[in-house]
This record gives structure tokens, C-alpha cells and sequence, in this order.
């Protein structure tokens, strides 16, 4: 069984530019979130992909963006980099719709810097 | 909205000392309750999660409770090792599609 794999793991952007991280869920896992976390902070959800579609979003403006394809693989994508949006990018898959609590396996993350 | 705090923030002990860290959160109709470790730079790793229907969960020399009348929860480890030197998360699974995280205690354990 293979876990939540996220790449690329380092990158380097400056401001304006845009940027897409990519995101293949774990065996047998359908949803896919997103989480940003700035350094010395808590992960924030930023949204969650359920049958290809947006399946909740948390307080992010609309230049973040995502997509999941048929495998249940995903893609986040950010339009304008800002300063602040330099953060470790974490990825999380699960399984909705299942009985029991809604448990997240999270990837090791991308970490992007903005100049 | 719920907000998850987490004290200390911050924690040095030596090794072989057993330790708690403690998390409370604004919203105490909760349903689950997950404890996370996380390595600099890292991922989350989930160590433990306690259910609504349960009040505590062991694992190995980790132990999680859950009092939803305080609204607070305790992650105790016993026999700390080198090892266990990360930064602790709590976080509130409330809804399907969403995870209150607190800032998280980032551990030392000094050999």
C-alpha cells in the first residue's frame, strides 16, 4: 500500500508567478485536502477535492486553486504569488463516505519559498 | 469557529522523563480528537485518535484522553526517548472535510 506522495518537495518562485503542486493520493483513499502551513504555525485547510469536485473551502482568496483527476490524484494551483504565500504545502487523502472517523493521511509536503 | 490552543509551545525534558502535553479548544461539540506528530520540515504522521464514543487511546507509550465537558485533551508519553524530539499537533476532525489544527508543542528530549 502506498502513501500520499507530493512533489516537487522544494521550489522557488517569485512574486506574481504562478505555481502547481501535484499530489497522488493513497491506495483505495477518494478525497483529497489541502493545508497550508506557514512556519511555526498549525496546518489551515484550504479546500478538499470529493469526485472531482471542491468539496469545502477554508478562508483562502480564489487565486488558490486545485483540481482532482479520475485516479483521485490532485493538483493545487496558485495564481500571483504573494510573500506570504511562501509555506509548507501539505497534502492529506481519506476516504469520505465510509463509516467511522474521517482519518487523513498526509504527504511529506512541498515546500515553496516566494521572493 | 473552533480554535484548537496548545501549551507549552515549547518543551525541553531529559530523557526518560514521562511528559504531557495538553491541548483545549473553543468548541467542545466535538467528534473526534487526533493527536499528530510532525518532524522538521515534514509531514504529519497520526499517532493517535480518540472517537466521540471513547475518552482515551493508548499506543505503545503514548496515551491520549479526551474530556469533551472541559474541552481539553492530554497526550501523556511515558519514558521519553531522543526519539520523540518532533512538534505535537492537536486537531479537531469536526466536519468531513475539514481539520482544526492547533499551533503544536514542539518536543526536545535531551539524551
Amino acid at each position: 500500500e502506498t502513501g500520499v506522495t507530493q512533489s516537487p518537495t522544494h521550489l522557488i518562485k517569485t512574486r506574481g508567478q504562478q505555481v502547481t503542486l501535484r499530489c497522488s493520493s493513497q491506495s483505495g483513499h477518494n478525497t483529497v485536502s489541502w493545508y497550508q502551513q506557514a512556519l511555526g504555525q498549525g496546518p489551515q485547510f484550504i479546500f478538499q477535492y470529493y469526485r472531482e469536485e471542491e468539496n469545502g473551502r477554508g478562508n483562502f482568496p480564489p487565486r488558490f486553486s486545485g483540481l482532482q483527476f479520475p485516479n483521485y490524484s490532485s493538483e493545487l494551483n496558485v495564481n500571483a504569488l504573494e510573500l506570504d504565500d511562501s509555506a509548507l504545502y501539505l497534502c492529506a487523502s481519506s476516504s469520505l463516505g465510509t463509516s467511522g472517523a474521517n482519518v487523513l493521511t498526509f504527504g511529506a509536503g512541498s515546500r515553496l519559498t516566494v521572493l | 469557529k473552533q480554535e484548537v490552543t496548545q501549551i507549552p509551545a515549547a518543551l525541553s525534558v531529559p530523557e526518560g522523563e514521562n511528559l504531557v502535553l495538553n491541548c483545549s479548544f473553543t468548541d467542545s461539540a466535538i467528534y473526534n480528537l487526533q493527536w499528530f506528530r510532525q518532524d522538521p520540515g515534514k509531514g504529519l504522521t497520526s499517532l493517535l485518535l480518540i472517537q466521540s464514543s471513547q475518552r482515551e487511546q493508548t499506543s505503545g507509550r503514548l496515551n491520549a484522553s479526551l474530556d469533551k465537558s472541559s474541552g481539553r485533551s492530554t497526550l501523556y508519553i511515558a519514558a521519553s526517548q531522543p526519539g520523540d524530539s518532533a512538534t505535537y499537533l492537536c486537531a479537531d476532525p469536526t466536519g468531513a472535510n475539514n481539520l482544526f489544527f492547533g499551533t503544536g508543542t514542539r518536543l526536545t528530549v535531551i539524551p
